[in-house]
């Protein structure tokens, strides 16, 4: 079973809609990290959580640790968001490397 | 302030060959990590560095190595290349490596063996 999952793996919206991508984990972590992949490659960091909500612009990222989950939003949906969404844990202590979920993919139509 | 320059971006090589990848982290990042990227598997952790030393590793064979050197620069190889190490390699930096801290991503090195 893998540690991280995340729904649904595929995604597609018409611009303006508000999407939603879940991640639920099955150990204890110190923080959980939403990514953002272009077709390019490059990754992007958009969020660390380790408690509560946090908004940039029209993403807002929440977790619950006690059920093990976290959502990320978009609001306004626009096909320049469409990209690869992954999320990723830190298990905690010096150990900084993250463990990912396979990723959502979204595409945004106009 | 730079990002995260990984070099070259893209390569390609043949099986039995070896190759050299390499990161140049944020300016004062003092840890590296390396991620693999494959179509199958997603992202893997392969190795960190921090302060030249080697601080955590995954699970892949010792075909893959890494090293870091004094202005925090990393690079990493592979040996004895297979069809199967065929991946993005991504290396990512923070100031200090602990959890609870943000990487930030270089565009990553495409690797394909032929």
């Amino acid at each position: 079973k893998n540690e991280v999952e995340q729904s649904p793996q595929n995604l597609t919206a018409q611009e303006g809609e508000f999407i939603t991508i879940n991640c639920s984990y099955s150990v204890g972590i110190s923080a959980l990290h939403w990514l953002q992949q272009h077709p390019g490659g490059g990754i992007v960091s958009l969020f660390m959580l380790s408690s509560g909500k946090k908004k940039h612009g029209r993403l807002i990222a929440t977790i619950n640790i006690q059920e093990k989950h976290s959502s990320l939003h978009i609001t306004a949906s626009h096909p320049r968001d469409s990209a690869v969404y992954i999320c990723a844990l830190n298990y905690g202590g010096s150990q900084g490397n993250l463990i990912f979920g396979k990723g959502t993919k979204l595409s945004v139509k106009p | 302030k730079a990002g995260v320059t990984q070099t070259p971006r893209y390569l390609i090589k043949t099986r039995g060959q070896q190759v050299t990848l390499s990161c140049s982290p944020i300016s004062g990042h003092r840890s590296v990590s390396w991620y693999q990227q494959t179509p199958g598997q997603g992202l893997q952790f392969l190795f960190e560095y921090f302060s030249e030393t080697q601080r955590n590793k995954g699970n892949f064979p010792g075909r893959f190595s890494g090293r870091q050197f004094s202005n925090s620069r990393s690079e990493m190889n592979v040996s004895t290349l297979e069809l199967g190490d065929s991946a993005l390699y991504l290396c990512a930096s923070s100031a200090t490596g602990g959890s609870n801290q943000p990487q930030h991503f270089g565009d990553g090195t495409r690797l394909s063996i032929l």
